[in-house]
């Protein structure tokens, strides 16, 4: 079956512009979580959807915004971009099991890179 | 709160060496524990996992124990091949927090020559 779908691949940004990205999870799948991932931070959380609802969000301005599909399908937004959101951003998508197993396993998308000037 | 610390690299090996990643982990509850891996150009894929201590977890000749009493889950493979040159990144999940909210280390880069 089709894995995490995200599109762009890649994309050029100039500061201040706003930024789209988009998420198709596997079929079946209801949860979607996005990631930024830098050399200097590593990978961080930004935010996880649930049928169509934010569950949980990390650390970041806010800036940056998504949203879910009545499809689960996700895209994330980034506003006002500056010079350090350049970054991978990636989608992952699961099953949404009983929250006491823990063992929630994701499946990430390929990223999409964004690169800010 | 809850964070994973994980050996810094590069690490550069010779095909057919032992390999070991420590990752040790702080955690208030009882997570779930993982190693994801990242090849070049690609999103990160699931290695192994595992649930509760003293499950060992192992795919594809990897293998990592939840030590509980050490807080660490340290990957392990006997004999590296260059096909396993990419990035190794260990995380948790907190049992009690969101499903999608894996906390991720560092990486490890791995290198390893023919």
């Amino acid at each position: 079956k089709a894995g995490v779908t995200q599109t762009p691949r890649y994309l050029i940004k100039t500061r201040g512009q706003q930024v789209t990205l988009s998420c198709s999870p596997i079929s079946g799948h209801r949860s979607v979580s996005w990631y930024q991932q830098t050399p200097g931070q590593g990978l961080q959380f930004l935010f996880e959807y649930f049928s169509e609802t934010q569950r949980n969000k990390g650390n970041f301005p806010g800036r940056f915004s998504g949203r879910q599909f009545s499809n689960s399908r996700s895209e994330m937004n980034v506003s006002t971009l500056e010079l350090g959101d350049s970054a991978l951003y990636l989608c992952a998508s699961s099953l949404v099991g009983q929250r006491s197993s823990g063992a929630n396993v994701l499946t990430f998308g390929a990223g999409s890179r964004l690169t800010v000037l | 709160g809850d964070s994973v610390t994980q050996m810094e690299g590069p690490v550069t090996l010779s095909e057919e060496a032992f390999l070991t990643i420590n990752c040790t982990y702080t955690a208030t509850g009882y997570p779930s524990l993982f190693w994801y891996v990242q090849y070049p150009g690609e999103g990160l894929q699931l290695l192994l996992k595992a649930t509760k201590a003293d499950d060992k977890g192992s795919n594809k000749g990897f293998e990592a124990t939840y030590r509980k009493e050490t807080t660490s889950f340290h990957l392990e493979k006997g004999s590296v091949q260059v096909s396993d040159s990419a990035v190794y990144f260990c995380a948790l999940s907190d049992r009690g927090g969101s499903q999608g909210n894996l906390i991720f280390g560092k990486g490890t880069k791995l290198s390893v020559k023919p």
